[in-house]
């Protein structure tokens, strides 16, 4: 195990409603990153937290939001939910924020109906 | 623009039997990192390796071993003497150096089925 947690585990929620997922990161890693996974296809990066700010993002709307805390913990906040937003959340902790190995959580399933 | 292509979908071996799974990539950095990570059914991503672009020597872990050929673009994985533990999910991924040098690009996974 990595000691990067995740929660919630699953979640379900409907079209238009808002979802925060919760990421702990692992002792010592100050960088926390956030990825979709569709069904079937690999991880796609959304965003990038280095002590407590935003640094990089991927191609994702803004209605994508995230937060880090003093702890280096974090937040995904995905408002007005759609259907394609039914993924697997994986959060991933690192030591810093470049090229570094990434240790991922057990992820967060979002179905969105 | 980066980009991983894992060109096999799914394989299936039975168990003993030695796999390769293949990664070519894409890129116009000139120091760039290549990762390796399995995704068991549990879904929880499991770091495997990570290689730089200056290190082309090629490594072995147990019954795991990687070959990085820079001229071709590929960083293939093999597993000797595969076994049922193996069976999952196993994504390339790529890191630049410049811009967007933060975020992994991973290539859309091959599932590896090994049989009893």
């Amino acid at each position: 195990e990595t000691g990067v947690t995740q929660s919630p585990t699953h979640l379900i929620k409907t079209r238009g409603q808002q979802v925060t997922l919760r990421c702990s990161s692992q002792s010592g890693h100050n960088t926390v990153s956030w990825y979709q996974q569709a069904l079937g296809q690999g991880p796609q990066f959304i965003f990038q937290y280095y002590r407590e700010e935003e640094n990089g993002r991927g191609n994702f709307p803004p209605r994508f939001s995230g937060l880090q805390f003093p702890n280096y913990s974090s937040e995904l906040n995905v408002n007005a939910l759609e259907l394609d937003d039914s993924a697997l959340y994986l959060c991933a902790s690192s030591l810093g924020p470049r090229t570094y190995e990434q240790y991922f959580g057990p992820g967060t399933r979002l179905t969105v109906t | 623009a980066q980009k991983v292509t894992q060109a096999q979908t799914e394989i299936s071996v039975v168990e003993k039997e030695d796999v390769t799974l293949d990664c070519v990539y894409e890129t116009r950095d000139t120091t760039y990192y290549l990762f390796w990570y399995k995704q068991p059914p549990s879904g929880e991503l499991v770091f495997l390796i990570r290689r730089n672009s200056f290190d082309e020597q090629n490594e072995i872990s147990g019954r795991y071993s990687w070959n990085f050929q820079k001229s071709t673009s590929s960083f293939n994985f093999t597993i000797t003497a595969s076994q049922v533990v193996d069976s999952a999910v196993y994504f390339c991924a790529l890191s630049g150096s410049g811009a967007g040098s933060y975020q992994l690009t991973f290539g859309k996974g091959t599932k590896l089925s090994v049989i009893p």
